[in-house]
């Protein structure tokens, strides 16, 4: 069984600051992970994944993120926010031998200029 | 990188009439696709997954009779809303993955989605 939570419906943060949006997960054995981003009216694009290696994954747009298997944690990063980041980010976990990845409902991303 | 392309964006029809959205792989091989719904501010809704070839497999609670989706090649599955009501209007989405076996710790790849408006 596989599940992933997104404990924040939405996330403030000023522009210039870092941000965190927050992802944890529950799997039977390892997971893979990812992050997504939605823009408004479009489809969701991938940001970065964590497979197996170092525990900080590097994406795109300047976006990183940290598993943390003790708690079991896959937090999205960023140094400095920006205001075109505001975005819905999902948080996604797949289980070996799965190939249907569990979705987080989403976290609203936005970013005060 | 991979490229889903998904038609129409936007729909506006009558109650009854039937819809069909298109899903395309452009340049690789979708063994698997996925139709998701997705709610205003909402997260996604699995509707069902389909294998090329196979019949798609339905999460419960998805009308397969209302929900249509046809997976004849490689590169194109197709979701038909049939006889289409007002609680149909939704944010449709299809992804391509990498389905069973190796490589299925790979991304989706989605589409642009459907904006589908019932009046």
């Amino acid at each position: 069984a596989q599940s992933v939570a997104q404990p924040e419906d939405q996330v403030n943060v000023a522009e210039g600051n870092p941000l965190t949006v927050k992802c944890t997960y529950s799997v039977s054995g390892n997971p893979y992970l990812f992050w997504y981003v939605q823009y408004p009216n479009r489809g969701l694009q991938f940001l970065l994944k964590y497979i197996t290696g170092d525990n900080l994954v590097k994406g795109s747009y300047g976006f990183e993120a940290e598993f943390n298997k003790s708690q079991t944690s896959f937090h999205l990063k960023k140094p400095s926010a920006l205001v075109s980041d505001s975005a819905l980010y999902f948080c996604a976990v797949l289980s070996g031998g799965s190939y249907i990845p569990t979705f987080g409902r989403g976290t609203s991303l936005i970013v005060h200029p | 990188g991979a490229v889903v392309s998904q038609h129409p964006s936007r729909v506006i029809c009558k109650s009854g009439t039937s819809v069909k959205i298109e899903c395309r792989s452009l340049d690789f091989q979708a063994t698997t696709m996925f139709w998701y719904r997705q709610f205003p501010k909402k997260s996604l809704m699995l509707m069902a997954t389909s294998n090329e070839g196979s019949k798609a497999t339905y999460e419960q609670g998805v009308e397969k009779d209302k929900f249509l989706i046809n997976h004849a090649s490689l590169t194109l599955s197709t979701l038909t809303v049939t006889s289409a009501h007002p609680e149909d209007s939704s944010f449709y989405i299809c992804s391509a993955g990498p389905g069973r076996g190796a490589g299925s710790n790979q991304p989706q790849h989605f589409g642009d989605g459907t904006r589908l408006s019932i009046l």
